[in-house]
């Protein structure tokens, strides 16, 4: 039984278009992260919800739209695809509270988006 | 500014030599959790271990060990006898207390085992 899963697993697409990552996690956890994973494999974490609110949302395009609707769900939507945001997105989860971030973070197989 | 830094890009091994793999991390927190993942080619990102800042006992687990060392702030992680599928891209992250778990990753160490 897959912990974190996210679909699509690649995703090609056009400049320009509108495109949707989804990921569940069936862990009973309360935190969900996305992280993006550029072309030199530099791993960088994008957005966090715990319990459905968000919690960190770092310097990312305000065309990246993260939502979850509920504990259990983060998706990633983004809208007006660029070159650029070709990569590697990962979804994660981690049981929760500000006060656990010693908690592993179990990943999903990542989403390869590659715009053309 | 960078964080976490792992100053190999890639390190290449023969077969049953070991090899390490340096992690340097900068953070004013007294308290801090140190991570190793793994992403072999398969792309998935596998945990290995979790280190707290309190405690810098050494770890051995099969054969990997971890060497924690606050004095010079170095999270060492040695593969003994390494094998071919060790072959991977190894990640040293850093989390903070306080951040939600928020990881801040070095920028990986390709580990290239030849039989």
């Amino acid at each position: 039984d897959t912990a974190v899963s996210q679909t699509p697993k690649y995703l090609v697409t056009q400049m320009g278009n509108d495109k949707s990552i989804k990921c569940e996690q069936n862990l009973g956890h309360d935190t969900m992260y996305w992280y993006k994973q550029d072309s030199k494999k530099f791993l960088k974490i994008m957005f966090s919800y715990n319990n459905k609110e968000l919690i960190i949302n770092e310097t990312v395009p305000n065309r990246f739209s993260p939502k979850s609707p509920d504990k259990a769900h983060l998706n990633l939507h983004i809208n007006s695809l660029e070159l650029g945001d070709s990569a590697v997105y990962f979804c994660a989860s981690s049981p929760s509270g500000q006060g656990i971030s010693n908690q592993p973070q179990h990943f999903g197989d990542g989403t390869r988006l590659s715009i053309l | 500014a960078q964080k976490v830094t792992q100053a190999q890009t890639e390190i290449s091994v023969v077969e049953k030599e070991d090899v390490t793999l340096d992690c340097v991390y900068e953070t004013r927190d007294t308290t801090y959790y140190l991570f190793w993942y793994k992403q072999p080619p398969s792309g998935e990102l596998v945990f290995l271990i979790r280190r707290n800042s309190f405690d810098e006992q050494n770890e051995i687990s099969g054969r990997y060990s971890w060497n924690f060392q606050k004095s010079t702030s170095s999270f060492n992680f040695t593969i003994t006898a390494s094998q071919v599928v060790d072959s991977a891209v190894y990640f040293c992250a850093l989390s903070e207390a306080g951040s939600w778990g928020k990881l801040q990753f070095g920028a990986g160490t390709q580990v290239v085992v030849t039989p």
